[in-house]
């Protein structure tokens, strides 16, 4: 079974809608990110939470939102979605202290 | 500001060349350096850090502080090394915020 494990890994949606991507994870880490990857822009932090009661935002957080619901559970939310959110997301998780990220496989978003 | 420079998209090499995927960094702490990779429908997976000084699957990287690089290098190419490579630094106040460059295709062809 998958340590950090995303749902849909797949989905197509119209703009305006809105759209919840799911992490879970089985690693007992405390630390958890969202990632955007675009082509030739390699990946981006869009959040980051280092407890259930911390959530920062990162470096493109403009028009998304996230749950900490639990330390194993990390949602990422497009209120909104736009076409140019049209990507795939990542989610990653790390242990105090590690300097290692363990990602999902990845959540291929399209807004049309 | 952190950043993360892959200046590459693309490298094409013949299999048994050397390889090099270039990243330079800009930040003003102590960094700590990656490299990931991702494999065809792989998921991402760290190939090695600066910290441990290691090779992993024959690829090697050293840290050049006055240079600002962490050049990723393997001195004979395999087929199988083809994938996508994401250089990484960590930094941040709790040290816990990892950023990426853009990445770089490496095609090796037989």
């Amino acid at each position: 079974d998958a340590d950090v494990t995303q749902t849909p890994r797949n989905r197509i949606t119209k703009t305006g809608k809105r759209i919840m991507l799911e992490c879970s994870q089985t690693k007992g880490h405390d630390r958890m990110y969202w990632y955007r990857q675009d082509p030739g822009l390699g990946l981006r932090l869009i959040y980051y939470s280092f407890d259930v009661k911390d959530i920062n935002k990162g470096e493109i957080s403009d028009g998304y939102s996230v749950s900490r619901q639990a330390q194993a559970k990390f949602s990422l939310s497009l209120e909104s979605a736009i076409p140019n959110q049209t990507a795939l997301y990542f989610c990653a998780t790390a242990g105090t202290g590690a300097n290692v990220l363990t990602f999902g496989a990845g959540s291929r978003l399209t807004v049309l | 500001a952190q950043r993360v420079t892959q200046p590459e998209k693309l490298l094409s090499v013949f299999k048994g060349a050397p390889v090099e995927l270039k990243c330079n960094y800009s930040y003003s702490g102590s960094p700590e350096l990656f490299w990931y990779v991702q494999y065809s429908r792989q998921r991402l997976q760290l190939l090695l850090r600066h910290i441990s000084r290691e090779s992993i699957k024959g690829f090697t990287a050293d840290l050049n502080k006055g240079e600002t690089s962490f050049h990723l290098k393997k001195p004979f190419a395999q087929e199988e090394d083809s994938a996508m490579y994401y250089c990484a630094l960590k930094a941040g106040d709790n040290f816990n915020k990892f950023y990426f460059g853009s990445g770089t295709k490496l095609n090796v062809k037989p």
